[in-house]
């Protein structure tokens, strides 16, 4: 059975950094591109970014709202993927899932997500 | 990037009747080398993680029930559920993969027991 379980969340001041964790099970990770999508409160949701696998050098995409502060990687050897969050908002207040992309950008499984809550 | 606009943007529909929801795309998603349109449906329940329904605009995911179909061609296209169920309470989002990235997503659509 196919699963993944984000970590890492939690209550985080402005300006600090965090670092989310997608363990994944079920499936031959490597094989697989992740992608990271939040829905902040009230909203819809909103792709935040993907890696490619090994065979791709690992290379990764981001929204342009969210380019010069996250960034995605992975760990195939403990499969893992991670999305490490600098200079945190207000507005990244929001729950962040992971997600399993196969050869097209569409995701077939999602983790159950983890709230990541920006406040002072 | 290719905006997706669905509509309504909320719904309320009777237990056994028919929903549908409608999402357009501000630019063609369909790959004329493969004929295939590039756009899925998700359905995301409280508390719960997106779940993905459709694929290819009328896939349809591997255990999600028949009541559920996707159509249209183009630049638009319909969630359709046949028969509405409680279960079916939720919020669907229509995405489109067709030039990526960004992966972009419908604003949504409430879909409500009336």
């Amino acid at each position: 059975e196919v699963q993944l379980v984000e970590s890492g969340g939690g209550l985080v001041q402005p300006g600090r950094s965090l670092r989310l964790s997608c363990t994944s099970s079920g499936f031959t990770f490597g094989d697989y591109a992740m992608s990271w999508v939040r829905q902040a409160p009230g909203k819809g949701l909103e792709w935040l970014g993907s890696i490619r696998t090994q065979t791709y050098r690992e290379t990764t995409e981001y929204a342009a709202s969210v380019k010069d502060r996250f960034i995605i990687s992975r760990d195939d050897s403990k499969n893992i993927a991670y999305l490490q969050i600098h200079s945190l908002k207000t507005e990244d207040t929001a729950v962040y899932y992971c997600a399993r992309r196969g050869s097209f950008w569409f995701f077939d499984y999602w983790g159950r997500g983890t709230l990541v809550t920006v406040s002072s | 990037d290719i905006v997706m606009t669905q509509s309504p943007d909320s719904l309320a529909v009777s237990l056994g009747e028919r929903a549908t929801i409608t999402c357009k795309s501000s630019q063609s998603v369909l790959h004329s080398s493969n004929n295939r349109n590039y756009l899925a449906w998700y359905q995301k329940r409280p508390g719960q993680p997106p779940k993905l329904l459709i694929y290819w605009a009328s896939t349809r995911e591997s255990g999600v029930p028949d009541r559920f179909s996707g159509s249209g061609s183009g630049t638009e296209f319909t969630l359709t559920i046949s028969s509405l169920q409680a279960e079916d309470v939720a919020v669907y989002y229509c995405q489109q993969y067709y030039i990526v990235p960004p992966v972009t997503f419908g604003q949504g659509t409430k879909l409500e027991i009336k």
